[in-house]
């Protein structure tokens, strides 16, 4: 089965600064890679989703980057803000079926 | 859109009754919903795929009589926690599928006494 590991499993970084998470998969069929937040006693909330035929995606301050050959994305957060502290999910699956996922990265955000 | 909601948000039971969660999509229709569980700083594990019309799907080491999944309608998909015991106390997690995606209600918190 598929196996997503992601590193580092925590962050903290001044407000302003620049976050980045990395996870690495070992299923080469995967092809949908979703991130997602997870405040504290709330369910993941979707933030951004790419997939294989894309190399980057970007929304706003959100980037997401796509190592198909090396079969590892990253997620960048640009400019943070204390609203960004939370637990950030990676995942993979093949299409959205079935997500494997990271084991979180807890991300705090210096104000 | 994509708006998945749980209900009860939380709920306390004594050891041995059985508690039933309710998944729900708001805005759209879901053929296919899943359950997850999640630890205390942990990583969400998948429990099961819930297909309307028909059995669900359990992974590998999830008692299916014990972790009871009924999908009666588009919209709609429940676990119920059967006899269930303080090692079944977690915060149990529902998804489903829309615009390529998977969406993800917020949560249930089950203490079982």
């Amino acid at each position: 089965g598929e196996n997503v590991e992601q590193h580092p499993s925590t962050l903290s970084v001044q407000e302003g600064d620049s976050a980045v998470i990395k996870c690495t998969y070992s299923d080469s069929a995967s092809n949908y890679f979703p991130w997602y937040k997870q405040e504290l006693g709330k369910g993941p909330q979707l933030i951004i989703d790419i997939r294989s035929n894309v190399g980057e995606k970007k929304d706003q301050r959100i980037a997401v980057t796509l190592n198909k050959t090396a079969k590892h994305f990253s997620l960048h957060i640009t400019e943070t803000q204390p609203e960004d502290s939370a637990v950030y999910f990676c995942a993979a699956s093949i299409e959205w079926y079935k997500l494997s996922f990271g084991a979180g990265t807890t991300v705090t955000v210096r104000a | 859109g994509a708006v998945v909601s749980q209900h009860p948000s939380w709920v306390i039971c004594k050891s041995g009754t059985s508690v039933k969660i309710e998944c729900r999509s708001l805005d759209f229709q879901a053929t296919t919903m899943f359950w997850y569980r999640q630890f205390p700083k942990q990583s969400l594990m998948l429990m099961a795929t819930s297909n309307e019309g028909s059995k669900a799907t359990y992974e590998q080491g999830v008692e299916k009589d014990k972790f009871l999944i009924n999908h009666a309608s588009l919209t709609l998909s429940t676990l119920t926690v059967t006899s269930a015991h303080p090692e079944d106390s977690s915060f149990y997690i529902c998804s489903a599928e829309a615009l390529g995606g998977q969406f993800f209600g917020p949560g249930t918190r089950l203490t079982v006494l």
